[in-house]
């Protein structure tokens, strides 16, 4: 059963638009929660983290908003640009336990 | 330094073949950790080495067999692998057994085996 879960696969986006990256959870112990980028053949790259005592975590163009009531949360990219075309994982844990990846959603910066 | 290298970066081997994959960091991190990809699937945890012992087995076949010489290296061998183990391997730091910690990977390693 899928712990973490990134619904849609891919979304386009225009280059200086707005992109949301959704990810939905099932494990209400899930406490602290991460975003990772990767490039094809790379290794995941560590963007932006929010504690569940948090509802928003804020780093230069990245923003991640955490409902939990909802299970729910999201990375937003403003403005986009063209290097951000990679794959998105959200990864969650609880207590410190290991981290639980979700399948990842591939972004593509639109010219 | 702010990487973690992985060697090689790519390794063809048969199913007899014995073969070693090869971690490095020099960050000071205490924790170190050995994820499995396949394509478009997400990483999945193997191994993790606090302060130079294994804590986390994932139930990997015995096939792959972790070994942390020091604070700064980590090793994966590898012995009679089966074609399904085809994967990028990556490996992975942090300050401690902390996942808050968990923001280094390596590019890792694209193994194939015949």
């Amino acid at each position: 059963d899928q712990q973490v879960k990134q619904n849609s696969p891919s979304l386009s986006v225009q280059e200086g638009r707005i992109s949301i990256l959704n990810c939905d959870y099932t494990n209400s112990m899930f406490d602290y929660f991460l975003w990772y980028k990767k490039y094809p053949a790379e290794g995941p790259t560590f963007l932006i983290s929010i504690s569940s005592i948090k509802d928003k975590n804020e780093d230069g163009r990245f923003t991640v908003f955490l409902n939990k009531s909802a299970k729910h949360l999201s990375l937003h990219i403003v403005p986009s640009q063209p290097g951000d075309s990679a794959v998105y994982f959200c990864a969650a844990s609880k207590r410190d336990d290991k981290i639980i990846f979700g399948k990842g959603t591939r972004l593509h910066i639109l010219p | 330094d702010t990487e973690v290298t992985q060697t090689p970066k790519h390794l063809v081997m048969g199913m007899t073949n014995k073969k070693s994959l090869k971690c490095e960091q020099h960050m000071g991190h205490r924790a170190m950790y050995w994820y499995k990809q396949k394509a478009k699937k997400p990483p999945e945890l193997m191994f993790v080495y606090s302060y130079e012992k294994l804590s986390i087995n994932e139930s990997v076949p015995s096939r792959f067999s972790p070994e942390c010489p020091n604070s700064s290296l980590l090793n994966l061998h590898l012995h009679a692998l089966q074609p399904e183990d085809s994967a990028l391997y990556l490996c992975a730091s942090s300050q401690d057994r902390t996942v808050r910690t968990l923001r280094f990977f390596g590019s890792g390693t694209q193994l194939s085996v015949l």
